[in-house]
């Protein structure tokens, strides 16, 4: 069965300081992996996108991993902000048709003064 | 930058009611998606259309359908709703189905 599991479930952490989650897939035949932030009440927003060939990829202060072998990614945030608050969530795509998207249920994270 | 807009942020219905989401996007995308998102579940597909008048079931399309007469509106009906169809909807569009997805807003749906 194709899942993404996602960790941790929340995170708490101080303003300027860096974190890192978690996200193993077992999606098969993989295509590619995006990480959205999604804001409370909005709809997500695509911060990365990495196909096979990818083992890295930034967007300003986050910075993405893929390690496809092991079926791992990791997203970095660099010196949190408060407007880093909200959830995470990993999308792993299948090869093939848009309708085979599978999603993580997110890390919720909350950046406090 | 892609705009996507939906009709309504917050939704009160009354289980029975037939209930119309609309969604609109300005970028000429092929493709469009209602998605639910729910506590503890993650974003779950219910419809995708890839061109005009052509749709296709996601994983939980059971009550509902959708329609999408024109390029840039794909709508999302719940024929009958039900309580259990309270949630957050979110409809999105891609250019192909390999690209980023750009999310609009959401509908918080509440069916009492």
């Amino acid at each position: 069965k194709n899942q993404v599991e996602q960790s941790p479930q929340s995170l708490i952490i101080l303003e300027g300081k860096n974190c890192t989650l978690q996200c193993n897939y077992t999606v098969s035949p993989f295509s590619n992996l995006r990480w959205y932030k999604q804001d409370t009440g909005r709809g997500p927003v695509s911060l990365t996108i990495m196909t096979f060939s990818e083992n890295t990829k930034s967007n300003g202060r986050y910075t993405a991993t893929l390690d496809a072998d092991t079926k791992q990614s990791s997203l970095h945030i660099t010196a949190s902000q408060l407007s880093d608050s909200a959830s995470y969530i990993c999308v792993v795509s299948h090869t093939g048709t848009a309708s085979k998207l599978t999603f993580g249920t997110g890390t919720r994270l909350q950046v406090t003064l | 930058d892609v705009k996507v807009t939906q009709s309504s942020r917050y939704l009160v219905k009354r289980t029975g009611e037939k209930v119309f989401l609309e969604c609109v996007q300005d970028m000429d995308h092929e493709n469009m998606f209602w998605y639910r998102q729910d506590p503890g579940l993650g974003l779950r597909l219910i419809y995708f259309s890839y061109d005009v008048k052509m749709k296709e079931k996601g994983d939980i399309p059971e009550g509902y359908s959708v329609s999408r007469e024109k390029k840039e509106r794909f709508s999302l009906i719940l024929e009958s709703a039900s309580t259990n169809q309270t949630s957050m909807y979110l409809c999105a569009s891609s250019l192909t189905v390999r690209e980023t997805q750009y999310f609009g807003p959401g509908t918080r749906l509440l069916v009492l």
